[in-house]
């Protein structure tokens, strides 16, 4: 199944800093979704997108859908340490069907 | 938000045995839920859409015939992971759709499957 290219595949980083992460595609998306997982969980669904252009916050988190609708970008602010996981973007091409593929994840380490 | 369960969380079987996990949709009817699978430090592989009442639509590579899926309900479909191998271990994460139109995409616990 396809993939989304996202990136830094990892990042250490010092309580207090912000975070950025992207995720691209060749594909055009309508629909963008942000997911952190923990060790042994299910994702958890962080922010959706389904405009081009749109910015939508959830508490620190910040995502943006990428005007091209080909890419993906999420911001975390003030990164606290449980904030520590991987940060998996996805993607659904069409309207039907709700097929969403994903990112190859951004593992995310937050040092006190 | 909504709640997607799976059923078991983990389980151990021998091989050449066949698994049943369960993924259900506690709040909300979903006529279609998503199977992924994934492997340690991996992103989600998407395996299969099942649908309510007609045969799964499976990814390109995904055997049907090992991966057996029913979605019986609104609120239950199972994958069953039939003569299973050791190459078969993994985690296996269900998602459900609450809304067709938004497709916000909501994920079951998983379920670890270790094949001896």
């Amino acid at each position: 199944g396809q993939q989304l290219n996202q990136s830094p595949q990892s990042m250490f980083i010092q309580e207090g800093e912000d975070v950025s992460m992207n995720c691209t595609s060749s594909s055009i998306f309508n629909t963008w979704l942000w997911y952190k997982q923990d060790p042994g969980e299910g994702p958890v669904l962080l922010i959706a997108l389904y405009k081009a252009g749109e910015l939508t916050s959830n508490g620190r988190l910040t995502a943006q859908f990428g005007i091209t609708r080909k890419d993906s970008f999420l911001n975390i602010s003030a990164s606290i340490p449980s904030d520590v996981g991987i940060y998996f973007c996805a993607g659904r091409r069409t309207n039907t069907g709700n097929q969403f593929y994903f990112g190859t994840g951004t593992s995310l380490t937050v040092i006190p | 938000g909504a709640v997607v369960s799976q059923h078991p969380s983990r389980v151990i079987c021998k091989s050449g045995t066949s698994v049943k996990i369960e993924c259900r949709s506690l709040d909300f009817q979903a006529t279609t839920m998503f199977w992924y699978r994934q492997f340690p430090k991996k992103s989600l592989m998407l395996m299969a859409t099942s649908n309510e009442g007609s045969k799964a639509t499976y990814e390109q590579g995904v055997e049907k015939d090992k991966f057996l899926i029913n979605h019986a309900s609104l609120t239950l479909s199972t994958l069953t992971v039939t003569s299973a191998h050791p190459e078969d271990s993994s985690f296996y994460i269900c998602s459900a759709a609450r809304q067709v139109n938004t497709g916000e995409l909501f994920f079951g616990e998983g379920s670890r499957l270790t094949v001896l």
